[in-house]
């Protein structure tokens, strides 16, 4: 079976560190680019970033530059989250996908075809 | 940075009606364009990608439509499972970034 595994909720004060990660398997995790994706509460889905664990490519969001760091680990078929400094509105849950590839008409399209259940993270004093 | 806008915000539909929904790009994303299915406490599910091409396991009742900076999604005859959060996202060499959710909910 295909999946992605994301480790536990998260309660953390401000300005700590944290890392969260995301296993994958049944798949070829190394040549399937990975996202990050971040929901506030009551809000919608944002792009955060996403990850190439062959070689670690990493492209992130402008508005997720320097905020966060995205890595990973082709030996454990894992992928990480992580912030040096918390602040409260980090406050959200935080998805993995799989970003799989679509071959049509001489084109890839993309979409996110296999996601985490999510990773509640809770940043408060 | 593709800014992705989406109307309605709300979409109040009786079960077994149609919906439609819109997306819009600020800029051409040709059709690179998928869109999602959101409920509470579940992870996001891939309905379409590449604008109009349905993902596995997702039913006909489904279309997507559009190329540019247009785009729609709509349910043919909306079923109770239907009513949830539905995002369009943009995807092009390494940047994405998704609408802000068109919520259909029961009238």
């Amino acid at each position: 079976e295909v999946q992605l595994v994301q480790s536990g909720g998260e309660v953390r004060k401000p300005g700590d560190s944290l890392k969260i990660s995301c296993t994958g398997s049944g798949y070829s995790f190394t040549n399937n680019w990975v996202a990050w994706v971040r929901q506030l509460p009551g809000k919608g889905l944002e792009w955060m970033g996403i990850i190439y664990p062959g070689d670690s490519d990493t492209r992130y969001s402008p508005s997720f530059q320097g905020q966060v760091t995205i890595s990973a680990d082709k030996s454990i078929t894992t992928a990480y989250l992580q912030w040096s400094s918390l602040k409260a509105s980090d406050t959200a849950i935080y998805y993995c996908a799989r970003l799989s590839g679509y071959y049509v008409s001489g084109t890839y399209y993309y979409g996110l075809d296999v996601w985490g259940l999510g990773t509640t993270v809770t940043v408060s004093s | 940075e593709v800014v992705m806008t989406q109307s309605p915000a709300t979409l109040s539909v009786s079960p077994g009606e149609r919906a439609t929904l819109s997306c819009r790009a600020s800029q051409s994303v040709r059709s690179k364009l998928a869109w999602y299915q959101h409920k509470p406490g579940q992870a996001p599910r891939l309905l379409i990608y590449g604008a109009s091409t349905r993902a596995t396991g997702i039913p006909a009742r489904f279309s997507g439509s559009g190329s540019g900076t247009e785009f729609t999604l709509t349910i043919s005859s909306l079923q109770s499972e239907d009513f949830a959060v539905y995002y369009c996202q943009q995807y092009n060499n390494g940047d994405g970034s998704f609408g802000p959710g068109t919520k259909v909910d029961i009238k």
